[in-house]
């Protein structure tokens, strides 16, 4: 009954290498979303995904890539990181949508020195 | 437009006082509102949330909150703190459904002095 993964939970990287975050879920939930949590700004939209095969831009998606392969799986790409995608990234995942409980995975530090 | 203001960045209260952090938000619509705890090195749980039903809404943990529609504020109260009430405490505004109608206060840190 592990719910919402998220791995890894801390990773340092450099600028311009590529990262990806990955994200599981095991409830079946249609929805899944990406959030970066930064002092000062709560958290901001970058993607999310209404079903498998489907995906739209949030808030900030500049910098990042999504997929969805699988109902369980959402993985997030930083293509080429830069410093200003340090930051705390959360994945959460709904069983409807907006208008319902989004359940939370613990996070990922990310830091591009 | 919509935006959710938490007007407190940072709220101090003794072990067994009562708790207030305030929210007001702004929307065109009847939004849903959500009050989420988030706990050092922790993902965000849900405290309660309000759908259009009883304007007054009880939470987990003894938390509750009011959406009053003429002051645009959906305030989060407990009558009596405990020291594990000590986290960041976010105000969320869904506004028409959608991912991106979902907008996140900046949160507000309770500290709770023993």
């Amino acid at each position: 009954d592990a719910g919402i993964t998220q791995s890894p939970r801390y990773k340092i990287t450099e600028t311009g290498r590529q990262v990806t975050l990955m994200c599981h879920q095991t409830w079946s939930h249609s929805y899944m979303f990406w959030y970066r949590q930064d002092l000062g700004h709560g958290l901001r939209l970058i993607y999310y995904s209404a079903a498998a095969d489907i995906t739209d831009k949030g808030e900030v998606p500049d910098g990042y890539v999504v997929s969805r392969s699988k109902t369980e799986n959402f993985p997030l790409t930083l293509e080429s990181a830069t410093r200003s995608q340090t930051s705390v990234y959360f994945c959460a995942s709904s069983l409807l949508g907006t208008y319902n409980e989004q359940f939370f995975g613990p996070g990922t530090r990310l830091t591009v020195l | 437009a919509q935006s959710v203001t938490q007007l407190d960045s940072h709220v101090s209260v003794s072990e067994g006082t009562p708790v207030l952090l305030r929210c007001n938000y702004s929307s065109s619509y009847s939004p849903s509102l959500f009050w989420y705890v988030q706990h050092p090195n922790k993902g965000l749980q849900l405290l309660l949330k309000y759908t259009s039903a009883a304007t007054l809404v009880k939470g987990i943990n003894g938390f509750e909150a009011e959406f009053k529609k003429s002051e645009t504020s959906f305030h989060l109260t407990k009558p009596s703190a405990h020291m594990s009430d000590a986290a960041e405490y976010f105000c969320v505004v869904s506004d028409q459904g959608g991912a991106n109608n979902l907008f996140f206060g900046t949160g507000t840190r309770l500290t709770v002095i023993p």
